[in-house]
């Protein structure tokens, strides 16, 4: 199974929006309605921030939302904040309770 | 709350071997199957596959099978991963990831393995 294709990074300026895509294929991010979003700080653990495409866990600020068309999902911070600024990671549910991660998005924040 | 514990760094030498503990907190063991995932240095999280806490039956991603080794020992509550014949490029931090669902809201903190001469 290959990993998803994310863009290596991507960058925008402080209350400015950014989008993340994550392009799989008919048998990962075309086939489920289970991808899901995650940030990682450096050092740190990942963090799950959208799930099941368009849902946000408690506590992760409605500035980050998912969505997704035929196989490939993205996902949208609004309102950039430093504190945005990490590596991004999107996963997909593949076939007999198999996963698959995307390989990352560095994203700056200016 | 759910809390995942790991085992602490590990430096090993190449054909070595090495198991990683994870200890889980406030849930029931059995209801979340146990998932694996690698992060070599600079590198992004890779899937390694994940075993069923109720039956034992492991599931191991490509690239994952022959010297990777997924157990636990619902006494403890707690979660393994052996390696074994060790390579530099088994270098990375190792995080459990416990989940009954279809994705990864509790991560642990990570285990760093080192291998080298």
């Amino acid at each position: 199974q290959s990993a998803l294709t994310q863009p290596a990074s991507v960058s925008g300026s402080p209350g400015q929006s950014i989008t993340i895509s994550c392009t799989g294929t008919s048998s990962d991010v075309g086939a489920y309605n289970f991808v899901s979003w995650y940030q990682q700080h450096p050092g740190k653990a990942p963090k799950l921030m959208i799930y099941e495409v368009t849902n946000r866990p408690s506590g992760v600020s409605n500035r980050f939302s998912g969505s997704k068309s035929g196989n490939t999902a993205s996902l949208t911070i609004s309102g950039l904040q430093a504190e945005d600024e990490a590596d991004y990671y999107c996963s997909s549910y593949i076939i007999n309770n198999n996963w698959v991660f995307g390989g990352g998005t560095k994203l700056t924040v200016l | 709350q759910v809390q995942l514990v790991q085992s602490g760094s590990e430096l090993k030498k190449p054909g070595a071997s090495v198991k990683v503990s994870c200890k889980a907190f406030g849930y029931t063991f059995t209801s979340y199957g146990m998932n694996w995932v690698r992060q070599a240095p600079g590198q992004g999280l890779e899937w390694m596959g994940w075993i069923n806490t109720n039956t034992g039956n492991p599931t191991y991603a490509q690239g994952f099978t022959g010297r990777f080794v997924f157990s636990f020992d619902t006494s403890v509550t707690t979660a393994y991963l052996q390696i074994s014949s060790l390579k530099a490029e088994d270098t990375a931090v190792y995080y459990c990831v416990p989940s009954n669902s279809y994705y990864f809201d509790y991560w642990g903190q990570g285990t760093l393995v080192t291998v080298s001469s």
